[in-house]
């Protein structure tokens, strides 16, 4: 089974703090995703990365960035977070190109205070 | 026009009652198109896809594929308390990320 492990279920950082939202896949997968997601909103894509060292921003980047060091590992900074990035972040892999079937971790839920 | 539209809910039925999940898409170049299923505080979860007109069943679930009217349903039969959930739907395009619909919220009423 592919399993994503997002490091933390729950997260309370303060407005201003950086924050480091880590997600690990063990399939040897090539793509791996982030997004976010809101009530109302559904799911965004923030970044992907089709490669190491490669990232592509998706359709709500501002105030985020990506890195991809090693092929299993993808994380998602908070340069200096606030209150509106509040929210529920999904990460997700896939095997082939950015329209195989993704698989999730079980989510990172980030309050900014 | 959104790329995928789906109605949000919440879509109410019986219990054993026949539950029906409908996906319109407007990229005329998606060529399959996957449901996830997303229970409440947890990740989606891939359930089916289909790729060619027509139906593809597994279980009690049947997925519904009409390309040219760009229209894809999911069918739930037999409908359980256990299949309440948030039903989305993500056409796939080739080499770009998938795009999901914001879900239907489907509520089983025993």
């Amino acid at each position: 089974d592919v399993k994503v492990t997002q490091s933390s279920r729950y997260l309370v950082k303060r407005t201003g703090e950086k924050v480091f939202l880590e997600c690990v896949q063990d399939m040897d997968h090539e793509n791996m995703f982030w997004y976010r997601q809101d009530p109302g909103l559904g799911l965004r894509l923030i970044y992907f990365s089709y490669d190491v060292k490669m990232k592509e921003k998706g359709d709500i980047p501002e105030g985020y960035s990506v890195s991809r060091e090693k092929k299993e590992r993808f994380s998602l900074i908070l340069e200096s977070a606030s209150t509106n990035q509040t929210s529920m972040y999904l990460c997700a892999s896939s095997l082939y190109g950015g329209g195989d079937i993704q698989y999730f971790g079980a989510g990172t839920r980030l309050s900014v205070l | 026009q959104k790329e995928v539209e789906q109605n949000s809910g919440p879509l109410s039925v019986p219990e054993g009652a026949i539950a029906s999940l409908n996906c319109t898409y407007s990229d005329r170049g998606s060529q399959s198109f996957f449901w996830y299923r997303q229970y409440s505080g947890k990740s989606p979860e891939l359930i089916m896809f289909i790729y060619s007109n027509g139906d593809k069943e597994d279980g009690r679930f049947t997925a519904q594929l009409n390309k040219a009217s760009q229209y894809v349903s999911l069918l739930i039969r037999d409908s359980q308390p256990s299949d309440s959930a948030t039903y989305l739907c993500a056409p796939k395009r080739r080499n770009t990320p998938l795009v999901f619909g914001k879900g239907t919220r489907l509520s089983v009423i025993a």
